[in-house]
């Protein structure tokens, strides 16, 4: 089973600041059958990112995801106040049981 | 508006069952595979199960395997999860959750309900 390792744990920074989380596989993620969810207090996650790069319908362009293999980064370029959450990566395809990072908390510093 | 609600949830003693719902609307519910997915309050994402666009397939992660069942009424645009057995581990929020693909294997998660609560306690 692949493992998803999330850093920072928790991410303290101000609106308008760059954001940029980390998901380390422990074995190659197949044809970057990667995604990322965002997940605010009282609330279903949310898709944000989908096959390591592509944009969920509606979720604006300051959400950015890249990364191939084993080391993927999901990058917000200027935070506004509701993407103060917890965020989650999630590898799927093939044999894989969907598993997902622990995730990162993003708070307001 | 797409859109799944679940119900189900609620208080149940260690080795008993419970029957958690999900009603689909907006969108063409057999032209999908859907899923259910756990979070222990406060903690981390699971995936429990998946079953296929036509319920000839069906997945389960090992931690629910041979208690857990899943399956789907497309007619009443309906998916459910029976699960036997339960074990005060399971306790968590449960969400059903639609994928782009018509397969009972893990996908990225386009959408989710709001989730249902289990709790398994004595």
């Amino acid at each position: 089973e692949i493992v998803l390792t999330q850093s920072p744990g928790t991410l303290s920074l101000s609106p308008g600041e760059r954001a940029t989380l980390s998901c380390r596989a422990s074995q190659s993620v197949a044809s970057s059958s990667l995604a990322w969810y965002h997940q605010k207090p009282g609330q279903a996650p949310r898709l944000l990112i989908y096959g390591a790069s592509s944009r969920a319908t509606g979720i604006p362009d300051r959400f950015s995801g890249s990364g191939s293999g084993t080391d993927f980064t999901l990058t917000i370029t200027r935070l506004e106040p509701e993407d103060f959450a917890v965020y989650y990566c999630q590898q799927y395809g093939g044999s894989s049981t969907g598993t997902f990072g622990q995730g990162t908390k993003v708070e307001i510093k | 508006e797409m859109q799944l609600v679940e119900s189900g949830g609620g208080l149940v003693q260690p080795g008993r069952s419970l029957r958690l719902s999900c009603a689909a609307s907006g969108f063409t519910f057999d032209d999908y595979a859907m899923h259910w997915v756990r979070q222990v309050p406060g903690k981390g994402l699971e995936w429990v199960s998946g079953i296929a666009y036509n319920s000839r397939s069906m997945a389960y992660a090992d931690s629910v395997k041979g208690r857990f069942t899943i399956s789907r009424d497309n007619a009443k645009n309906s998916l459910f999860l029976q699960m036997n057995s339960l074990r005060p581990e399971d306790t968590a929020f449960y969400y059903c959750a639609k994928v782009p693909s018509r397969l009972e294997v893990p996908y990225y998660f386009d959408s989710w309900g709001q989730g249902t609560l289990v709790t398994v306690s004595s």
